[in-house]
């Protein structure tokens, strides 16, 4: 079956520009994750969504992120005036409910501020 | 807060050796344990977990047992090959915490043959 998807793959900005990024998860998943990864590192938690509802969005960095899931399937990360330090590659992750389920994670969306 | 550590790399092995990479962790509450894994282009994907204490993971020969009194989760493999060349995740989450992920660093490894 279709796995998680994320638009678009590659993303260059110039410094100042907004930014969408777009995941598609997998169907009848609850649950859906976005995290950061800078090169080289390990992913980190940007924000989480049960359904429609945000539930934490404790590691959005500043107030310049912003995420939604309106109808608690497709969900877009929302990047206003983008700065070099947001260079990074965004994931999207999915999975149904319940303690330890599986995350599937997208291809994720390799982002480049100018 | 919860965080993970893992040895750094890159681990370079010749074909058929022994894999250890090790992974210890700090945790608020009684989390569940994962290795994922990142092959070459290819996006994160789930290697094994465990989900209690004594709980061994295993996948595609690989294992890691959830070791509570050390509070570590060290990945092993007995013959490595070159196919398993990636990077690897250690990571953790807490069902108290909306099972985000808290990730390690990576490391990764480099099977020559």
């Amino acid at each position: 079956g279709a796995g998680v998807s994320q638009s678009p793959r590659y993303k260059v900005a110039k410094r100042g520009q907004d930014v969408a990024l777009r995941c598609d998860p997998i169907s009848g998943h609850v649950s859906l994750f976005w995290y950061q990864q800078a090169l080289g590192q390990g992913p980190e938690f940007l924000t989480y969504f049960q359904n429609e509802a945000q539930l934490d969005k404790s590691g959005l960095p500043s107030d310049r992120f912003f995420a939604e899931r309106p109808e608690g399937s497709v969900s877009t990360l929302k990047i206003q005036r983008t700065q070099q330090e947001d260079s990074a590659v965004y994931l999207c992750a999915s999975s149904s409910a319940g303690r330890a389920a599986t995350q599937y994670f997208g291809p994720g969306t390799r982002l480049l501020v100018l | 807060g919860n965080s993970v550590t893992q040895m750094e790399g890159p681990v370079t092995l010749s074909e058929e050796a022994f894999l250890t990479i090790n992974c210890t962790y700090t945790a608020t509450g009684y989390p569940s344990l994962f290795w994922y894994v990142q092959y070459p282009g290819e996006g994160l994907q789930l290697l094994l977990k465990a989900t209690k204490a004594d709980d061994k993971g295993s996948n595609k020969g690989f294992e890691a047992t959830y070791r509570k009194e050390t509070t570590s989760f060290h990945l092993e493999k007995g013959s490595v090959q070159v196919s398993d060349s990636a990077v690897y995740f250690c990571a953790l989450s807490e069902s108290n915490a909306g099972n985000m992920l808290t990730f390690g660093g990576g490391t990764r490894l480099m099977v020559k043959p």
